[in-house]
């Protein structure tokens, strides 16, 4: 069983920063593409970051391009956001997916909720 | 920068037919996911590669596109269909701004 767990959310000062961790399972981890996807209370989807299989492609939207980091460890089945220089406007519940090649977002965590707030 | 543009809602009776729009410059030329969402829980993957169904997602559940608009079709919408839907542009990753379906 796919199994997507995310983890590291919480309550953050603007300027600070916080990692987000993903802990997958139930599938070989390194042969998927992996992607966060945030969203805002009461809002929408928003694609954050994806990750290539090996780390060596990394693409971000453009408001957190230069803030946040996607990263990986194909060791231990871990993805990773770190992000820096948090602002009130990157509140929401962050969640870890799986991208099944050019088929969608098949798989989905239960969400991290972060927080950035004075 | 590239945009999807989705209806706010969209209402339909039990047994219906609910269609729900997806729009965006050439979304055509790319493939379209969508996504149902129940309040309080995950995306769940229902439509990929513009009309394929994952394994799961029953099959009043259908897709096109063409030109600039892609469309999620429910035939016989039942109440455990009402949710908010996401179209996602797969080349660009950009979700529309999602689309709650009422069944009454």
């Amino acid at each position: 069983e796919v199994q997507l767990v995310e983890s590291g959310g919480g309550l953050v000062h603007p300027g600070g920063s916080l990692r987000l961790s993903c802990a997958a399972s139930g599938f070989t981890f390194s042969s998927s593409w992996m992607g966060w996807v945030r969203q805002a209370p009461g809002q929408g989807l928003q694609w954050v970051a994806n990750i290539k299989r090996d780390g060596t492609e990394k693409y971000y939207v453009g408001s957190v391009r230069g803030r946040f980091t996607i990263s990986r460890d194909n060791t231990k089945n871990l993805v990773y956001l770190q992000m820096d220089s948090l602002r009130a406007g990157d509140t929401a519940v962050y969640y870890c997916a799986r991208e099944n090649g050019s088929s969608g977002y098949d798989y989905w965590g239960q969400g991290t909720l972060v927080t950035v707030s004075s | 920068s590239y945009e999807v543009t989705q209806p706010p809602s969209v209402s339909v009776s039990p047994g219906q037919t609910a269609s729900i729009t997806c729009s965006g410059d050439k979304l055509g030329d790319t493939f379209v996911c969508w996504y149902q969402q129940k309040p309080g829980q995950s995306p769940v993957l229902v439509m990929y590669q513009n009309n394929n169904r994952p394994s799961g997602i029953p099959d009043r559940f259908s897709g096109s596109n063409s030109g600039n608009t892609a469309t999620l079709t429910i035939s016989g919408t039942q109440t455990m269909d009402e949710a908010d839907y996401y179209c996602q542009a797969w080349d660009t990753k950009i979700f529309g701004g999602g689309t709650k379906l009422t069944v009454l």
